[in-house]
């Protein structure tokens, strides 16, 4: 079945305790994505990925950090999470060109304490 | 600023009506898609439109882009339960993507 993966799907941590987020697509996709959903603020875009070795910013991107080895795995990185961090996680990832469909994760719920 | 306004922010309706959604923009996009995501899971790709004035079918869900490509619209025909989630448009102009907030739809029995 063709789908994003994100481990884990629950997480509470405390503040400073650096954690790392997976995701990894089975489609052969170039594009992959971070965003983070907060209530009133809708889907914001941490990092992104056009393709292995290549990552750019987004809207919200400090605080965080990817890395893009393989095609297949995009993880995010909290170095030291903070309390602000606290939200949902996306993964996305689409074919070919940014602007196609994505195919998103089923999301990580991150608590920082 | 929010480059796409979606409209309404919530909306909830008996089971059998017909609804519409929409989201706007001052701005020219390449392409539109329209998401529905469920509490607790990802959002889910319904459709891409790309050509101003495209109409698109999914069932009883009917999707139009607007003349000028800077707004769009979601109708739906006999709402059922099923249909409850968020409701979320994002849109590709100048090299960036942008999300809509969402219309939470709630369809009660």
């Amino acid at each position: 079945e063709a789908q994003v993966t994100q481990n884990p799907r629950y997480l509470i941590t405390v503040t400073g305790k650096k954690l790392t987020v997976t995701c990894s697509q089975n489609m052969n996709h170039e594009y992959m994505s971070w965003y983070r959903q907060d209530p009133g603020l809708g889907l914001r875009q941490i990092y992104y990925s056009m393709n292995v070795e290549v990552t750019d910013k987004g809207d919200v991107p400090e605080g965080y950090k990817v890395s893009r080895k393989e095609k297949r795995n995009f993880p995010l990185i909290l170095e030291s999470p903070s309390p602000n961090q606290t939200s949902l996680y996306f993964c996305a990832s689409s074919f070919g060109g940014w602007g196609n469909g994505y195919t998103f994760g089923s999301g990580t719920r991150l608590t920082v304490v | 600023t929010q480059l796409l306004e979606q409209s309404p922010q919530f909306l909830s309706i008996q089971e059998g009506e017909n609804l519409t959604v929409y989201c706007n923009s001052s701005s020219v996009f390449s392409s539109l898609q329209w998401y529905r995501q469920e509490p607790g899971e990802g959002p889910v790709l319904l459709v891409t439109v790309v050509t101003g004035g495209e109409v698109k079918k999914l069932k009883r869900l009917t999707f139009q882009f607007g003349d000028a490509r800077k707004d769009s619209s979601l109708h739906i025909t006999a709402a059922q339960p099923g249909d409850t989630g968020l409701y979320l448009c994002r849109g590709s102009t100048l090299g960036r993507l942008y999300f809509g907030r969402g219309t939470q739809l709630t369809v009660w029995p």
